[in-house]
């Protein structure tokens, strides 16, 4: 399949830690890079690549990556960590990308 | 300041044309792609495409091929998104971004706009 499938939504308790997860074939060959938004503001990405986080991203954000599977693990969740999540890769024709439909997190 | 400036928000008619902008600066415009991103009301993000500004080299999502137009001036340091005729369905928010490549395995959106609202209604 050249998409990339994510859950809708999950929430996690303030404190804890929640895996967001991308499927597609396209992952077994290419990294994910992954994009938080908050309402009415621009996406920010928080990981990307093999194991890069960029500067100003807290460390609780962490990537991984295993067969057709890439996750975004926040470890330690804060309250402003919720927000819309998006993974993104190329499709597995190589030539196009595509972002998956995107992770609600909700922080009880 | 690197940063990316969207144009504002437009409204349109259904069958208008429309060009909107997103100029780089802090940075050397012509050695990254700029890409399109859209939102519709209430849903996720799409990939629409992404243009080199130095030779405006040009890729786009197959479901966008035809129906917009990605540009640059690489002169001014802006990219362009444009319509020959707009559609109520193009309703959206508009974001372009930075496109950053490490390696062949990895790309990914480093800088973004703030968005352009497009409303297309009658």
């Amino acid at each position: 399949s050249s998409e990339l499938t994510q859950d809708p939504a999950v929430s996690v308790a303030l404190g804890q830690t929640v895996r967001i997860t991308c499927h597609g074939d396209s992952l077994r060959v290419y990294y994910a890079s992954w994009y938080q938004q908050k309402p009415g503001q621009a996406p920010v990405v928080v990981f990307y690549g093999r194991n890069n986080r960029p500067s100003g991203i807290p460390d609780r954000f962490s990537g991984s990556s295993s067969g057709s599977t890439a996750s975004l693990t926040i470890t330690g969740t804060q309250a402003e960590d919720e927000a819309d999540y998006y993974c993104n890769s190329r499709d597995i024709s190589g030539n196009h990308w595509v972002f998956g439909g995107g992770t609600k997190v909700t922080v009880l | 300041e690197v940063q990316l400036v969207q144009s504002g928000a437009e409204v349109k008619k259904p069958g208008e044309s429309l060009k909107i902008s997103c100029k780089g600066s802090g940075y050397s415009f012509t050695n990254h792609w700029v890409g399109w991103v859209r939102q519709m009301p209430g849903k996720g993000l799409e990939w629409m495409g992404i243009i080199y500004p130095d030779d405006s080299e040009t890729r786009y999502r197959p479901s966008f091929q035809g129906q917009v137009t990605i540009s640059a001036d690489k002169s001014i340091s802006t990219a362009y998104l444009q319509w020959s005729s707009l559609k109520a369905s193009d309703t959206a928010i508009y974001y372009c971004a930075r496109w950053d490549v490490v390696g062949a395995t990895s790309q990914y959106f480093d800088l973004w706009g703030r968005g352009t609202l497009v409303t297309v209604s009658s």
